[in-house]
């Protein structure tokens, strides 16, 4: 069964610095997110992206985030200058065309440890 | 703007009985509904979904959800609960956008 496959597992990574979250989406889905868990939390939508652009955004995606696409097969998520409150996990997921009334595909998640 | 509140932090109930998890959502019209399961350590599956037509919708593991318009609910039950079921159970919420928004979730534990 196809799924969607996220690297790293686990980061630590210091203050400042920059995290590059790696995922590969479904090979035929069209739609695909970011969402964030902090430990204990609600899972948070972070950012959609459709047709190699974003199509929506929450609050939480500001200028430290950004989305990319760079081989048609990888999606990833970086956060440019971590702060200690992006210390979460972070799933990826993925969706086939048509309707918004498909199911999200998720990956296992990266938890992301900022010190 | 549209939410989706699962009113219970966490519930317990003992093997073998009946289980059923709230969720309730504000939108003006019907959006699509999903309840997701989340075992430790893993991502978020897919139980079941509700776009339109017959309210009671069956999922995989012997859950179903039922959805109630005038109580703008989609209550997730399962009539005999397992040792495996323990996890925990999101509600969620697209109305027809890119986002698809989760409730805080429930955790679920079963005792022996």
């Amino acid at each position: 069964e196809p799924e969607v496959t996220q690297t790293p597992s686990h980061q630590v990574t210091q203050m400042g610095q920059e995290v590059i979250l790696r995922c590969v989406p479904i090979s035929n889905h069209l739609y695909f997110y970011w969402y964030r868990q902090i430990l204990g939390q609600k899972v948070e939508f972070l950012v959609s992206f459709y047709n190699n652009e974003i199509s929506e955004k929450s609050e939480i995606f500001d200028d430290q985030f950004s989305v990319e696409r760079p081989d048609g097969s990888n999606f990833t998520l970086k956060i440019r200058s971590t702060k200690l409150e992006d210390s979460a996990m972070y799933f990826c997921a993925s969706r086939a065309g048509g309707a918004n009334t498909g199911e999200l595909f998720f990956g296992e998640g990266s938890r992301l440890t900022v010190l | 703007a549209q939410s989706v509140t699962q009113p219970d932090i966490h519930i317990t109930v003992s093997e073998g009985a009946s289980l059923e998890l709230r969720c309730n959502y504000s939108y003006g019209a019907t959006p699509y509904l999903f309840w997701y399961v989340q075992s430790p350590g893993q991502g978020l599956q897919l139980l079941l979904k509700y776009f339109s037509g017959d309210t009671l919708v069956q999922g995989i593991k012997g859950f179903e959800a039922e959805f109630k318009r005038s109580q703008s609910s989609f209550n997730l039950r399962k009539p005999s609960v397992h040792w495996s079921d323990a996890a925990e159970y999101f509600c969620a919420v697209n109305t027809g956008g890119f986002k698809t928004i989760f409730g805080a979730g429930t955790r679920l534990f079963v005792k022996a």
